[in-house]
């Protein structure tokens, strides 16, 4: 089944300790991005990849990262999460001029 | 960058009704556009999508409108029923889908959409 799987789909953490969302797809495609939404502001794009090794900022950056080792996986770093991280992240993906795919989301609550 | 206008943010129906939902977009580079649904505590799922060479796509009782000239575009349901019930979002590519592909999606904040039996 073609399906783009994040982990873990809920977590509760701290201020300042470090977290990885993972992300992976099954679907041999090369772009793989990140969104984060909040009430009344949509989805917003955090980072995108194009293929391996190859990243790029989306809209609102700032406090995150990303890599881009193996085409299936696009996993998002929080070095130093802080409380306005607190959101509904989706790893999406797609393949050259298709749709998009999303996964089934991660809620982040940061204390 | 894109910018992507959605209304109304809530909208209320009859089941039965039709329901409309409008978007905006700025960047005249834009040639792609996808309607997503989002059911409460669910991803959002692609249901019908559009692009700039076609004015109007219809699957069933969904049909999507396209006038590039005014950069808007608009998302028709007909005779709704309950299970249309869910957030709907439209999208735009910043510049073209074929550049490469488009490399981001600029959604609308969303209209939650309620269909009263």
């Amino acid at each position: 089944e073609a399906q783009v799987t994040q982990n873990p789909r809920y977590l509760i953490t701290v201020t300042g300790k470090k977290l990885t969302v993972t992300c992976s797809q099954n679907m041999n495609h090369e772009y793989m991005s990140w969104y984060r939404q909040d009430p009344g502001l949509g989805l917003r794009q955090i980072y995108y990849s194009m293929n391996v090794e190859v990243t790029d900022k989306g809209d609102v950056p700032e406090g995150y990262k990303v890599s881009r080792k193996e085409k299936r996986n696009f996993p998002l770093i929080l070095e130093s999460p802080s409380p306005n991280q607190t959101s509904l992240y989706f790893c999406a993906s797609r393949g050259y001029g298709g749709p998009q795919h999303f996964g089934d989301g991660t809620r982040l609550s940061i204390l | 960058g894109e910018n992507v206008e959605q209304h109304p943010s809530t909208l209320s129906v009859q089941e039965g009704d039709s329901a409309v939902i409008k978007c905006t977009y700025s960047d005249s580079a834009s040639n792609y556009f996808p309607w997503y649904k989002q059911e409460l505590g669910k991803r959002p799922q692609l249901i019908i999508d559009i692009r700039s060479n076609v004015g109007e796509k219809k699957d069933q009782r969904i049909a999507v409108t396209l006038n590039k000239t005014a950069k808007h575009f608009s998302l028709h349901i007909t005779e709704t029923q309950p299970e249309d019930s869910a957030v709907y979002f439209c999208a735009a590519t910043e510049g073209s889908l074929f550049s490469g592909g488009y490399n981001k999606l600029i959604f609308g904040a969303g209209t939650r959409l309620a269909v009263h039996p």
